[in-house]
């Protein structure tokens, strides 16, 4: 248990859906971070908040949409995904949002691993 | 929080063993390096970091070696457990407010 609660655990959706993917963490943090893990490639960067500012947009597409409501809440909207969307996605959080160490442990949730269809 | 289908490097293991997982980066701007192990079906986990004034840390049963000479950075694994069975990233951070970079990662299988 890391402090980090992500649901749905699972998701199969098709590529006319709409979903939202949820991350909540319960550790008092600041910063909070969608990651995608693919098989092809190694974990990615999607976007970063800090105190609910979202600070990186790691130019994903714009079917990909994030909403911060506050420091324990992250949300990732989904509209019009591809086949290729499939992933796991992972939400993070970390006590804030700097330079070098004090950003550098992420508490990371157990992942949404979605479908599309 | 499985890999499945990406090609990693994997390194097998006997159970009691060292194991030693290592990692090339390639920006000489990097200054904190961090270890995460991810097990099947879980989040990566943060094992252990070290900063580019360094050139070792030691852990509990874990020691991160850092060359900075020819960008290396390895993890070893002291007397390994079934339980250490995971892929393992390195991660690096560059000066100044930038993410983690992760590598593509190291399955390491432990045998009984």
């Amino acid at each position: 248990e890391t402090g980090v609660t992500q649901t749905p655990r699972h998701l199969v959706m098709g590529m006319t859906n709409k979903k939202s993917l949820k991350c909540e963490q319960h550790l008092g943090h600041n910063a909070m971070y969608w990651y995608k893990q693919s098989a092809k490639k190694p974990l990615e960067l999607m976007f970063v908040y800090n105190f609910k500012e979202q600070t990186e947009n790691n130019s994903v597409p714009s079917r990909f949409s994030p909403e911060c409501p506050n420091s324990s809440h992250l949300f990732l909207h989904l509209h019009t995904l591809q086949p290729e969307d499939s992933a796991l996605y992972l939400c993070a959080s970390s006590q804030e949002f700097l330079a070098g160490g004090r950003f550098g442990e992420l508490f990371f949730g157990e992942g949404s691993r979605l479908t599309v269809l | 929080g499985e890999s499945v289908g990406l090609h990693l490097p994997t390194l097998s293991v006997q159970e009691g063993d060292n194991s030693i997982i290592n990692c090339a980066y390639s920006n000489s701007a990097s200054d904190y390096f961090i270890w995460y192990k991810q097990e099947s079906g879980k989040g990566p986990q943060f094992i252990i970091d070290i900063r580019s004034n360094m050139d070792k840390r030691q852990g509990q049963r874990v020691t991160v070696l850092l060359n900075k000479t020819v960008k290396h950075l390895s993890l070893q694994i002291a007397a390994t457990q079934p339980g250490d069975s995971a892929v393992y990233f390195c991660a690096e951070v560059s000066s100044g407010n930038t993410p983690l970079v992760f590598g593509k990662g190291t399955r390491l299988s432990v045998i009984a």
